[in-house]
């Protein structure tokens, strides 16, 4: 059964400060996405890796960047925190050559 | 552009009633399409895919090529089925592209 796993479920920070969310899963998946889930916006893809330390901008990707050190390992971070990021993030991983992607349970972000 | 849309957000029924929720898309070629579901306080998981032409849950989902559309459809709602519902696309080697949601509510 796959498992992507994410650190926290609910993070409040302050504006300014420098965040990171991490995203480890268990299936020796090449590819990892991260998303924002907005409400009517649906999900929104920030950055996606297909390998290590390979990263590719996706969607919305202005004030974040990622990390990709080890192949189970996927991280976000925001360089500076500002309001408009408070969101739900979505941390998920897809097999190469699968198409279903498998998620994390969200990390729930309020940036004050 | 590939593009995803559910022109619902929110939709109501009464349990035993029929649900439809709609989704279309826009891609040129030939996508896979998906509907993942969200149920409160869990993740995001694959409900069914138009390729495995199964039924999940008593929901089936059929691709129209003609009209771009991916509705998914149950026969007779259940309280249970009271979720978050996302259609996405995947054209081979790329991305999904979600749609915005749709929230279906199943009264009793």
């Amino acid at each position: 059964d796959v498992k992507v796993t994410q650190s926290s479920r609910y993070l409040v920070k302050r504006t300014g400060e420098k965040v990171f969310l991490e995203c480890v899963q268990d299936m020796d998946h090449e590819n990892m996405f991260w998303y924002r889930q907005d409400p009517g916006l649906g999900l929104r893809l920030i950055y996606f890796s297909y390998d290590v330390k390979m990263k590719e901008k996706g969607d919305i990707p202005e004030g974040y960047s990622v990390s990709r050190e080890k192949k189970e390992r996927f991280s976000l971070i925001l360089e500076s925190a500002s309001t408009n990021q408070t969101s739900m993030y979505l941390c998920a991983s897809r097999g190469q050559g699968a198409r279903e992607q498998y998620f994390g349970p969200g990390t729930r972000l309020t940036v004050t | 552009a590939q593009r995803v849309t559910q022109p619902e957000k929110l939709l109501s029924v009464f349990k035993g009633a029929p649900v439809e929720l709609k989704c279309n898309y826009s891609y040129s070629g030939s996508p896979e399409l998906f509907w993942y579901v969200q149920y409160s306080r869990q993740r995001l998981q694959l409900l069914l895919r138009h390729i495995s032409r199964e039924s999940i849950k008593g929901f089936t989902a059929d691709l129209n090529k003609g009209e771009t559309s991916f509705h998914l459809k149950k026969p007779f709602a259940q309280e249970e089925d009271s979720a978050m519902y996302y259609c996405a696309l995947s054209g081979y080697g790329q991305n999904f592209v979600f749609g915005p949601g749709t929230r279906l509510s199943v009264l009793p």
